[in-house]
């Protein structure tokens, strides 16, 4: 299995700031990288595929880059609503795997 | 609107079986791959697998291949997972997901609301 790895495990931020949260893979995956949001007893949520496109209806603050097995997400201004955990995905290979997580809390 | 909507919570024995559903709605369930990925309490993400309803092609993480089973019935756009016999460790919330798959096995556009799994004596 391909494994992915993010960092930081915690991130501690305020509202305006911009952060950085990266994903490096055990192998290269071109550019088939997923972000995900996920909030406290939520369902997770689709922010970013393949490296770098944003999905639609995702604020334009975040954005992906990236390619073969190192990735970042970034938040270009930090709101409110974006303290949540985030997780890349991997999906090159027949069985995908996730990133364990970054937790992004208020400072 | 893309909705998938899963079944109930569930409390089980170990030993015993179940199989949970995802409804598809608001948009053609034949035509996405739709799948299933396990969070344990206080815990991540975890790629379960994917099935394609149209021909029933089914694609296991090397994980749970063999522990579960995916299927899906296409006349009533409905996908399921289910266990032949539960374990204290299978105890976590399930969620199905449509997934987009170009290249493996995809990522997920679409989720589901989430079935929590209890399995305990």
């Amino acid at each position: 299995d391909i494994q992915m790895t993010q960092s930081p495990s915690t991130l501690s931020a305020s509202v305006g700031d911009r952060v950085t949260i990266t994903c490096r893979a055990s192998q290269s995956i071109s550019f088939w990288l997923a972000w995900y949001q996920q909030k406290p007893g939520k369902a997770p949520k689709l922010l970013i595929y393949k490296a770098s496109s944003l999905e639609s209806g995702v604020p334009s603050r975040f954005s992906g880059s990236g390619s073969g097995t190192e990735f970042t997400l970034t938040i270009s201004s930090l709101q409110p609503d974006d303290f949540a955990t985030y997780y890349c995905q991997q999906y090159n290979s027949y069985s995908n795997t996730f990133g364990q997580g970054t937790k992004l809390e208020t400072k | 609107e893309v909705q998938l909507v899963q079944s109930g919570a569930e409390v089980k024995k170990p030993g015993e079986s179940l199989k949970i559903s995802c409804k598809g709605s608001g948009y053609s369930f034949t035509n996405y791959w739709i799948g299933w990925v396990r969070q344990m309490p206080g815990k991540g993400l975890e790629w379960m697998g994917i099935i394609y309803p149209g021909d029933s092609d089914i694609r296991y993480s090397p994980s749970f291949q063999g522990h579960v089973t995916i299927s899906a019935d296409e006349s009533i756009n409905t996908a399921y997972l289910q266990w032949s016999s539960l374990k204290a460790s299978d105890t976590a919330m399930y969620y199905c997901a449509r997934h987009f798959v170009f290249s493996g096995s995809g990522y997920a556009d679409n989720w589901g609301q989430g079935t929590l799994v209890t399995v305990s004596s």
